[in-house]
């Protein structure tokens, strides 16, 4: 099963920022934190992941606790185009090894005009 | 931008018959995987593949499924004798090494009759 916890869904205005949470409370040292998207049955697609500094890239920025046991990412303006369901996973990075991805339900977002 | 491909992006098929799905991971990626949607559920991870063998595989990839690297390009699931349970949406994904980023492709619809 998922070992992280997300509101099933979530409204945002389009051009404000989307700030989708992610509870992972058992989270190991290990562990890292990947956000996924699905758009409307298409594969998923990867958005960003990371260990325990915050993270930014082109498409969100993502921040967690200082504790690890839960983080946002963050959608700095959100478009229609970002409507989909965001998965929050978190899975040992362990170098040379194929790890598979335990999706949940994630969150539904839908941004709004 | 380099992309997994996936053929054909909808599959008809009767009970009992096989059905092989074909992937084209991205050229310079290690590891392949396979995972499936059953409409309305969670992306489940089915296996992983790396080095022309199977690295893990999921309860549900039984006897029934089988994987294949059969030339430098393509990647396929075999499913020998399908059933009801098994229509869903059949994703493809690749990443570089084993703990970076995945990248899916588009899917096959499986329709099993």
């Amino acid at each position: 099963d998922a070992k992280t916890t997300q509101p099933p869904s979530m409204d945002c205005a389009e051009g404000r920022a989307a700030n989708l949470p992610c509870n992972h409370s058992t989270i190991s040292g290990n562990e890292y934190v990947y956000w996924y998207r699905q758009i409307h049955s298409q594969g998923p697609q990867y958005i960003i992941h990371g260990l325990k500094n915050n993270e930014t890239n082109e498409m969100a920025s993502l921040i967690i606790t200082e504790d690890r046991k839960s983080s946002t990412l963050i959608l700095p303006h959100a478009t229609l185009r970002d409507t989909a369901v965001y998965y929050c996973i978190v899975r040992p990075l362990i170098y040379n090894q194929g790890g598979k991805l335990i999706f949940g339900q994630g969150t539904e977002l839908s941004v709004k005009p | 931008e380099p992309e997994v491909t996936q053929t054909p992006s909808h599959q008809v098929t009767q009970m009992g018959q096989e059905v092989i799905l074909r992937c084209v991971p991205i050229s310079n990626h290690l590891y392949f995987y396979w995972y499936r949607q059953i409409l309305g559920q969670k992306v489940e991870f089915l296996v992983s593949f790396y080095n022309n063998e199977i690295s893990e595989k999921s309860e549900i990839f039984d006897d029934q499924f089988s994987v294949e690297r059969p030339d430098g390009s393509n990647f396929t699931l075999k499913i020998r004798s399908t059933k009801l349970e098994d229509s869903a949406m059949y994703f493809c994904a690749s990443s570089e090494i084993g703990y970076n980023e995945q990248f899916f492709g588009p899917g096959t619809r499986l329709t099993v009759l």
